[in-house]
C-alpha cells in the first residue's frame, strides 16, 4: 500500500527552464508535506515544506503547491540549475495522536538538469 | 554545529552475522528515527525513539531487529543473523521536537550482506 506516489522515476530539464516534480498521496491523515533532495551516497536534505492548510509555499527558486481535494502536490524549481540534479523525495507527515510524527516517503524522482 | 552522524558508512557482513549501526543525533535533539531504503525504493520508517524509550517500532521487523537510544551515547540499530534481504541503506534522522518538526538526516549506513 503505497501512500505516497511519485509516478515519474526521472525527469530531464534544460538549465534555466522550469522543473515540475509531482507527488500524489492517499492518506488523508497527512497534514504536513515535505520535499527532500538527495545526492548519491548522502542522506536526504530538507528542501521545503507545506502545511495542509495552505496551498502554496515559496522559498527562493522553490515553490510547492498543494491541491488537497486532489491529494496532489508539486514542486516547482525555477530556474533550474545543473546543481539541482539529484533525487527528490516527497514525504507526508502523519501526526500521531500520541503527539509525535513519522514520515512516509515516495520512491523519488531523479532530476537531471543539463547545461 | 555537526549534523547527524552515522557510522560506519559502509558495513559488510556475511549471512548469520550481526550488524550494529550507530547514530548520533544533532546537538540538542532527543528524538531519533530510523529509516531503511531498499534498492529502487523510497525510505521506509522503521522506529522512533526518544532518550531511553522506544515510542513507535511499527515499521521494524518483529524478529532479528532491535533499536535503542541510551541515556548516554548514540542510538544503535542492531540486526541479528543478517540475511541478504537486509542489504539496504539505513538512515537515521533526528528532530528537535516530536510533532511537526523537520527531521534532519544522517549520511546513512550502507549494509551489504554477502
Amino acid at each position: 500500500d503505497q501512500q505516497v506516489k511519485q509516478n515519474s522515476p526521472s525527469l530531464s530539464v534544460q538549465e534555466g527552464r522550469i522543473s515540475i516534480l509531482n507527488c500524489d498521496y492517499t492518506n488523508s491523515m497527512f497534514d504536513y508535506f515535505l520535499w527532500y533532495k538527495k545526492y548519491p551516497a548522502e542522506g536526504p536534505t530538507f528542501l521545503i515544506s507545506i502545511s495542509s492548510i495552505k496551498d502554496k509555499n515559496e522559498d527562493g527558486r522553490f515553490t510547492v503547491f498543494l491541491n488537497k481535494s486532489a491529494k496532489h502536490l508539486s514542486l516547482h524549481i525555477v530556474p533550474s540549475q545543473p546543481g539541482d540534479s539529484a533525487v527528490y523525495f516527497c514525504a507526508g507527515m502523519d501526526n500521531k495522536v500520541a503527539g509525535y510524527s513519522t514520515l512516509t516517503f515516495g520512491k523519488g524522482t531523479m532530476l537531471l538538469v543539463s547545461p | 554545529n555537526a549534523g547527524v552522524m552515522q557510522n560506519p558508512r559502509h558495513l559488510v557482513r556475511r549471512r548469520g552475522q550481526e550488524a550494529r549501526l550507530r547514530c548520533s543525533p544533532m546537538k540538542g535533539h532527543s528524538h531519533v528515527y530510523w529509516y531503511r531504503q531498499l534498492p529502487e525504493e523510497g525510505l521506509k520508517f522503521m522506529v522512533y525513539l526518544q532518550k531511553e524509550n522506544i515510542i513507535d517500532e511499527s515499521g521494524m521487523p518483529k524478529e532479528r531487529f532491535s533499536a535503542e537510544f541510551p541515556k548516554e551515547g548514540p542510538s544503535i540499530l542492531r540486526i541479528q543473523q543478517v540475511v541478504r534481504g537486509d542489504s539496504a541503506a539505513y538512515f537515521c534522522a533526528s528532530s528537535l521536537r516530536a510533532g511537526k518538526s523537520e527531521q534532519f538526516f544522517g549520511p546513512g549506513t550502507r549494509l551489504t550482506v554477502l
